[in-house]
């Protein structure tokens, strides 16, 4: 089943404690991008990668480090996360990106931030 | 900067149609997208349009689009308790990583 998996689904830490959301997609997509959610913000982009070792910054990358280094994985790494971090994550993939092909989500991460 | 605007919530009742609003400010946005999500779960892809195009019909969606005013909607017609979700309007560019979502619409649809 083509799909975009995210782990964990639900992650409750502390301030600075150093934390990777990973994900993964099987559909040999070459786009991959993270956003974050929150109530009356919509979805914010973090990062995004049109290909493997090649990442640019969204709209809101501060706090948020990530790396391509296959295809199939673009894990989301917090180094010293913080409270305002506290969110709900999505991670997405394309085939392409921005040629009116759809970006497939994952699940989710709620994250908490004590 | 890129911004793309949505109100934030739509009440109607089944079967009546529903329109959903969206302005964006990029004039060069190449795809515009309307994107549902349910409770619980991640977006998904209902509907595209690229942006030389004035409208798109798929089945019971219509999506209109007027570059003049950089206004997008999404009709919803004979719409059902199914439909009763987030609708998300979001722009990208050809060969670019950058999308922007609005902000969400609720649409709740009453029996």
């Amino acid at each position: 089943e083509a799909q975009v998996t995210q782990n964990p689904r639900y992650l409750i830490t502390v301030t600075g404690k150093k934390l990777t959301v990973t994900c993964s997609q099987n559909m040999n997509h070459e786009y991959m991008s993270w956003y974050r959610q929150d109530p009356g913000l919509g979805l914010r982009q973090i990062y995004y990668s049109m290909n493997v070792e090649v990442t640019d910054k969204g709209d809101v990358p501060e706090g948020y480090k990530v790396s391509r280094k296959e295809k199939r994985n673009f894990p989301l790494i917090l180094e010293s996360p913080s409270p305002n971090q506290t969110s709900l994550y999505f991670c997405a993939s394309s085939r392409l990106a921005g040629v009116g092909g759809e970006q497939f989500f994952g699940p989710g991460t709620r994250l908490t931030v004590l | 900067g890129e911004d793309v605007e949505q109100s934030l919530f739509l009440s109607v009742r089944e079967g009546d149609s529903s329109v959903i609003n969206c302005t964006y400010t990029d004039s060069s946005s190449t795809y515009l997208y309307w994107y549902k999500q349910e409770p619980g779960a991640g977006l998904q892809l209902l509907t595209y349009i690229f942006s030389n195009m004035d409208m798109k019909q798929d089945q019971r969606l219509t999506v209109l689009l007027n570059k003049k005013d950089k206004h997008l909607s999404l009709r919803i017609a004979d719409t059902q308790t199914g439909d009763s979700a987030i609708y998300f309007c979001a722009e990208s560019y050809t060969n670019a990583g950058k999308s922007t979502f609005g902000d969400g619409t609720t649409l709740t649809v009453k029996p």
